[in-house]
């Protein structure tokens, strides 16, 4: 069925340096891919997303890059700072739910930045 | 706007009881989504619905019903509480984009336990 695999489980940087998360999907007509951010005790909430038609997409700090080819996906924080402290999840879209905005869900990466 | 509203935040049942949570979102948004995200996990879709009076199986339905009489609610009813059910729960909802997946927004959760 399909699947979505998330690396790292957890990673740990200094202050400032980048951090990057990698995922895999298997299913090769998935066209929707949203990062999402848990904060300890709140729900995920969305930082980012992209679209199957371009490769990569920038807001600030934070980018986003797709391989289609490859099937797969990275999330990119850059100059990272203490509030960039949680859980980041990679989802990818059920094509044949598209009309019910269907995703799953990588298995989540914690993100720690050391001061 | 609220957005995603869930209620209780936190409860506990004992085995073989009954209840409801609840969801209610007030982005006038036809699509919602229940998830329970247990320890280490990413989320796993329990039901979804893409308007009132429709509802469908997600992943994992065993335990639950739903129902949705109005486009603001989607309650969760766990009938015969199972330790296998303790877990954290998420509401979710987006808009129905023209064919094309929509950003989900969620809820902060409930946190039960079944003891």
């Amino acid at each position: 069925g399909e699947n979505v695999e998330q690396h790292p489980s957890t990673l740990s940087v200094q202050e400032g340096d980048s951090a990057v998360i990698k995922c895999t999907y298997s299913d090769s007509a998935s066209n929707y891919f949203p990062w999402y951010k848990q904060e300890l005790g709140k729900g995920p909430q969305l930082i980012i997303d992209i679209r199957s038609n371009v490769g990569e997409k920038k807001d600030q700090r934070i980018a986003v890059t797709l391989n289609k080819t490859a099937k797969h996906f990275s999330l990119h924080i850059t100059e990272t700072q203490p509030e960039d402290s949680a859980v980041y999840f990679c989802a990818a879209s059920l094509p044949k739910y598209s009309s019910a905005s269907k995703i799953i869900f990588g298995s989540g990466t914690r993100l720690s930045i050391r001061p | 706007n609220a957005g995603v509203t869930q209620t209780p935040k936190f409860r506990i049942l004992k085995i073989g009881q009954s209840m409801t949570l609840q969801c209610t979102q007030d982005m006038n948004h036809n699509y919602m989504y229940w998830y329970r995200q247990d320890p280490g996990m990413g989320l796993k879709l329990i039901y979804y619905s893409v308007g009132a009076g429709i509802t469908d199986k997600g992943e994992v339905p065993n335990g639950y019903n739903v129902s949705r009489s109005t486009t603001e609610d989607f309650p969760l009813r766990l009938e015969l509480a199972a330790p296998s059910q303790t877990s954290v729960y998420f509401c979710a909802s987006s808009y129905p984009g023209t064919g094309n997946n929509q950003p989900q927004h969620f809820g902060d959760g409930t946190r039960l336990s079944i003891l």
